[in-house]
């Protein structure tokens, strides 16, 4: 157990749909990535947050938005889904500001499928 | 432009056996990291390593072994006396950042399934 957790699991909706991504990082780690994982696109950075600042984005389409609460987890929302947004979205957290933390903790991920 | 090239798609090796990931990067970049990391089949991904571009010392941490190489753009990866556990997707990937403050973006490249065959 890496001691991050996102919620949910799995997603099922619907094209044009609109669904929130939540993430917690470890206890004291200020630093939170998100990552996309499809079939098409490989495994992509989106965003990375740091202490609630907006650190570096990747690889984020414009439909997609993120943010880090004072509590330090972090949601990734995603709007007007579509087909292609199907992929296991990934967070990790490190208490390395710095990109690509010195030791990155993963959650479970979740799967979002989009029909 | 950055980028991370794993030409290997996928390694089949008997268990015991003795096996190397290559990974060739570009950047234009005099100062990043480096980084391997795993996905076994159920899915999770796990950190391996990171290693900077100031250090290319080899690092060996039990069976796994890294080999950086800045003359060749290379950090491969070694796992000695293999086992079936080691059987994942392996992912290099590259970030340019070392100062705080700076976009950071991480790189990976397309991966490396490796079956470990009993």
């Amino acid at each position: 157990d890496s001691g991050v957790t996102q919620t949910p699991k799995h997603l099922i909706t619907a094209t044009g749909q609109r669904v929130t991504l939540r993430c917690s990082p470890r206890s004291g780690d200020l630093s939170v990535y998100w990552y996309q994982q499809s079939l098409d696109q490989g495994l992509q950075f989106l965003i990375h947050y740091y202490n609630g600042e907006e650190r570096a984005k990747g690889n984020i389409l414009e439909r997609f938005s993120a943010q880090q609460f004072p509590d330090l987890h972090s949601e990734l929302n995603l709007s007007s889904l579509e087909l292609g947004d199907s992929a296991l979205y990934f967070c990790a957290s490190s208490p390395d500001p710095r990109g690509g933390g010195e030791t990155q903790y993963f959650g479970p991920g979740t799967r979002l499928l989009v029909l | 432009a950055q980028k991370v090239t794993q030409a290997q798609t996928e390694i089949s090796v008997v268990e015991k056996e003795d096996v190397t990931l290559d990974c060739v990067y570009e950047t234009r970049d005099t100062t990043y990291y480096l980084f391997w990391y795993k996905q076994p089949p159920s899915g999770e991904l796990v950190f391996l390593i990171r290693r900077n571009s100031f250090d290319e010392q080899n690092e060996i941490s039990g069976r796994y072994s890294w080999n950086f190489q800045k003359s060749t753009s290379s950090f491969n990866f070694t796992i000695t006396a293999s086992q079936v556990v080691d059987s994942a997707v392996y992912f290099c990937a590259l970030s340019d950042l070392l100062v705080v403050g700076r976009d950071d973006k991480i790189i990976f490249g397309k991966g490396t399934r490796l079956h470990i065959l009993p």
